[in-house]
């Protein structure tokens, strides 16, 4: 089967642009996650799908970050207007319905860096 | 507060011996414990996973890790190291309830030949 699909994989904007992040997660997979990782730090969770519903959005840094699961399938993930602290790889994730025993499958992350 | 620490930023092991890469937690409830592995311009692997049952577990490329309750610690090991094992090593926890991961900041390693 297809992994879970990131694009861009690297994106260069400057300060006060916006840039959308893509996550095509894997097909069926109702549970949609996003992560990011700023300045080698550890891997921070932003967000979570449930199909089309935000389950958990605890993590969003703040207003300028606005994400969207259209449909239940594919996810963005927009910021705007996009500020220095917000470089870093963000990584998209899947899995299964359901808490038990389930796996995550990580995409290949998005490197975004704002300058 | 939740939260996971890997003590090491990065480990140095010789090829062919045996390999430690340290994990503490401090979460809620029974978690579910992981270990990723990421390879220089690739997504996060997953190596392996603690559910329940034995606490040692097995997981991908000879890598296996050892859940001890009472040190809240969950150590990922290898028995022989190998230089394309060198990588960045995340343990990520998910606590009771919820379904999130709680992630360390990694643990570089370094296998020299």
């Amino acid at each position: 089967e297809a992994g879970v699909t990131q694009f861009p994989s690297h994106s260069v904007i400057e300060k006060g642009q916006t840039v959308t992040l893509r996550c095509d997660p894997i097909s069926g997979h109702d549970n949609l996650y996003w992560y990011r990782r700023v300045m080698g730090k550890e891997i921070k969770f932003l967000l979570h799908f449930v199909k089309e519903s935000k389950q958990d959005e605890s993590g969003m840094p703040n207003n300028r970050f606005l994400a969207e699961r259209t449909g239940g399938t594919y996810s963005t993930l927009k910021v705007q207007p996009a500020e220095l602290e917000d470089s870093g790889v963000y990584f998209c994730a899947s899995s299964l319905a359901g808490l038990r025993g389930q796996s995550y499958t990580f995409g290949s992350g998005t490197r975004l860096t704002v300058v | 507060a939740q939260s996971v620490a890997q003590p090491e930023d990065q480990v140095n092991v010789a090829e062919g011996n045996p390999l430690t890469v340290k994990c503490t937690y401090s979460v809620s409830g029974n978690p579910y414990l992981f270990w990723y592995v990421q390879y220089p311009n690739r997504g996060l692997q997953f190596l392996l996973k603690y559910i329940t049952g034995d606490n040692l577990v097995k997981g991908s490329y000879g890598f296996e890790a050892e859940f001890n309750k009472s040190q809240t610690s969950f150590h990922l090991k290898k028995p022989s190291a190998l230089v394309s094992d060198s990588a960045l090593y995340f343990c990520a926890v998910r606590p009771g309830g919820y379904n999130k991961l709680i992630f360390g900041a990694g643990t570089r390693l370094a296998v020299h030949p």
